[in-house]
């Protein structure tokens, strides 16, 4: 069965730490794009990294760059988000999705693991 | 982040058929043939349901199509069933810098 399942999420202070993990399976994925978006309460979603299947390829949305590291362990089939420096306005739910990346969709996602970032 | 604007609701009964707009920029929608579209139950995980602006996955009813011109894309849903009743969030590439951008969403409402 093709899937991915997001774990990590939590209660976090201001300017704390956490990291968030996705395990896939059911498909390569070493060979697989994948990517971070994140649904704020309220909010549309955003799509805030993805990194491809070697991690040769990379990238951050504005929002996150320079705060939220994301990683791979392709042995384990499992993506990773290491998120410093939180603020309130990363409260969301953070959804793993696999991504096409020629063609610019998210065709296998997750259910999401929500973050919040609050005293 | 810029975003695609949909309209926040629609809705249809049962039988009927609605359409969702998604209004990009000549830097998005306007550039690429690139765009996706999205059915999400809220708790459960997002599901693709056209890609490439009018490509359906395989499996997926054809009651669902997409379309697009110039800065907009359009979804739609014929013979609207209760089960279509969820947010549709549209999404296309916008460049290696930008990489993707969603719509707000829509919540579309089966009366």
């Amino acid at each position: 069965q093709v899937q991915v399942v997001e774990s990590g999420g939590g209660l976090v202070n201001p300017g704390g730490s956490l990291t968030l993990s996705c395990a896939a399976s059911g498909f390569i994925f070493r060979n697989s794009y994948m990517t971070w978006i994140r649904q704020a309460p309220g909010k549309g979603l955003e799509c805030i990294s993805y990194i491809s299947g070697s991690s040769g390829n990379i990238h951050y949305a504005d929002s996150v760059k320079g705060r939220f590291t994301i990683s791979r362990d392709n042995a384990r089939n499992i993506l990773f988000l290491q998120m410093n420096s939180l603020r309130a306005e990363d409260t969301a739910l953070y959804l793993c999705a696999r991504r096409d990346y020629y063609h610019s969709y998210m065709d296998v996602w997750g259910e999401g693991t929500t973050v919040t970032v609050s005293s | 982040q810029s975003v695609l604007t949909q309209p926040a609701s629609v809705s249809g009964s049962p039988g009927q058929s609605i359409t969702i707009s998604c209004t990009g920029t000549s830097s998005d929608v306007g550039s690429y043939d690139l765009v996706s579209w999205y059915q999400y139950h809220p708790g459960k995980a997002p599901k693709l349901i056209i890609y490439d602006v009018n490509k359906r996955p395989s499996g997926l009813s054809n009651r669902f199509s997409g379309s697009k011109s110039g800065n907009a894309a359009s979804l739609t849903i014929s013979g609207l069933q209760a089960e279509d009743e969820a947010d549709y969030y549209c999404c296309s590439y916008a460049g290696d810098t930008t990489s993707v951008i969603f719509g707000g969403g829509t919540r579309l409402t089966v009366l």
